[in-house]
């Protein structure tokens, strides 16, 4: 089966800074790449994502990029603030769905 | 568009009782929805895939007799959590896919719940 590795586990930068967080899936059937954001007691919100025929999506301070042939893809937010404070899951889909182990990302003011 | 609810978004309840959790698409029809569990400071687990109209397809070492799954319409799913006990207290959630063809999963708000 996949298996979606997620980097780093936390992470904390200084408001206005970048973030940027990896993942890593095995099955090159996988095809579909969502990110979500996930803040503390509520379930996960799509807030952007990638298919396997793209490079690069890009959604005001977020951004998505897929390399298909090293199987990884990244979550970049720029210009962070500090309601971007949240835990991160990516996923990657083919017959199934794979979440990500997580990232939990700090926006300090 | 693309809203998911759930009901209740928290409940306690006493060992040995049961609790239903509604998962309802309100914008779109799904015919295919999931379950989850999470724990704190975990990633999501999945349970269960709930299609509508047939029988729930569990994931290895999930319970069907515990856990209880309908989808009895295109958007309306419940999980049922039978005789719970507090090891099955946890935060509960789940998604469903849009009819149209899409695999993206819209996610509810989740559920709390705490078993006395």
């Amino acid at each position: 089966g996949e298996n979606v590795e997620q980097h780093p586990s936390t992470l904390s930068v200084q408001e206005g800074d970048s973030a940027v967080i990896k993942c890593t899936y095995s099955d090159s059937a996988s095809n579909y790449f969502p990110w979500y954001k996930q803040e503390l007691g509520k379930g996960p919100q799509l807030i952007i994502d990638i298919r396997s025929n793209v490079g690069e999506k890009k959604d005001q301070r977020i951004a998505v990029t897929l390399n298909k042939t090293a199987k990884h893809f990244s979550l970049h937010i720029t210009e962070t603030q500090p309601e971007d404070s949240a835990v991160y899951f990516c996923a990657a889909t083919g017959n199934q769905f794979y979440f990500g182990t997580g990232t939990s990302l700090t926006v300090i003011p | 568009g693309a809203v998911v609810s759930q009901h209740p978004s928290r409940v306690i309840c006493k060992s040995g009782t049961s609790v239903k959790i509604e998962c309802r698409s309100l914008d779109f029809q799904a015919t295919t929805m999931f379950w989850y569990r999470q724990f704190p400071k975990q990633s999501l687990m999945l349970m269960a895939t709930s299609n509508e109209g047939s029988k729930a397809t569990y994931e290895q070492g999930v319970e069907k007799d515990k856990f209880l799954i309908n989808h009895a319409s295109l958007t309306l799913s419940t999980l049922t959590v039978t005789s719970a006990h507090p090891e099955d207290s946890s935060f509960y959630i789940c998604s469903a896919v849009d009819r149209v063809g899409t695999d993206t999963q819209y996610f509810g708000p989740g559920t709390r719940l705490t078993v006395l």
